[in-house]
């Protein structure tokens, strides 16, 4: 079956430490996506990527980092910087355009700074 | 810019009762527009979309019709059930590549 995939499911993040999220696609889509979703609001835009080797900043870029490196995979950096990263992270992809702009979201990832 | 505004929250609603949430959305040119649900814990799924004027998007007894006078897409259904119950995100997409969310509806439905 066709894809998301995020890993892990639930991290523990002390204050301080860079700490990498994982996304991976099967689906063949070139464009990926991060968001951050925070209790009982919207989801906003952290980076995406429309081709491999590519990436744009989105409305919140301040305190991430990422790689597009493979088609297939969109790893996010929550670095130290950001200030207040406890939030749940959804990663989505999307297909060319005969797929009328749909995103395919992944099962997120739940952050937590102790 | 392009934005999304749906209608506040949180919903609840008695099972079988007709469930209306509200969005409208301000965008250039001529977007796609979406409605996504999300369950507790989950990511978000799509639910039914539309790509032009007049079009009806449906699923699982959720209807909505693209209106491009009031620039809007209400999410209906004329009978809920408990396993409704979740978030539901009205957005749209342009050529732009990025998708604008609202900001979501909560609905509870009771038995």
């Amino acid at each position: 079956d066709g894809g998301i995939t995020q890993s892990p499911k639930y991290l523990f993040r002390k204050e301080g430490q860079n700490v990498t999220l994982s996304c991976e696609q099967n689906l063949n889509h070139d464009a990926m996506y991060w968001y951050r979703q925070d209790p009982g609001q919207g989801l906003r835009l952290i980076y995406y990527s429309q081709i491999v080797n590519d990436f744009q900043k989105g409305d919140i870029a301040e305190g991430y980092s990422v790689s597009r490196e493979k088609k297939e995979s969109f790893p996010l950096t929550v670095t130290s910087a950001q200030k207040n990263p406890t939030a749940f992270y959804l990663c989505a992809s999307r297909g060319k355009r005969g797929d009328l702009g749909t995103q395919y979201f992944g099962p997120g990832t739940r952050l937590t700074v102790l | 810019g392009d934005s999304v505004t749906q209608m506040e929250g949180p919903v609840t609603l008695s099972e079988e009762a007709f469930l209306t949430i509200n969005c409208t959305y301000t965008a250039t040119g001529y977007p796609s527009l979406f409605w996504y649900v999300q369950y507790p814990g989950e990511g978000l799924q799509l639910l039914l979309k539309a790509t032009k004027a007049d079009d009806k998007g449906s699923n699982k007894g959720f209807e909505a019709t693209y209106r491009k006078e009031t620039t809007s897409f209400h999410l209906e259904k004329g009978s809920v059930q408990v396993s409704d119950s979740a978030v539901y995100f009205c957005a749209l997409n342009t050529n732009a590549g990025k998708s604008t969310f609202g900001d979501g509806t909560t609905l509870t439905v009771k038995p």
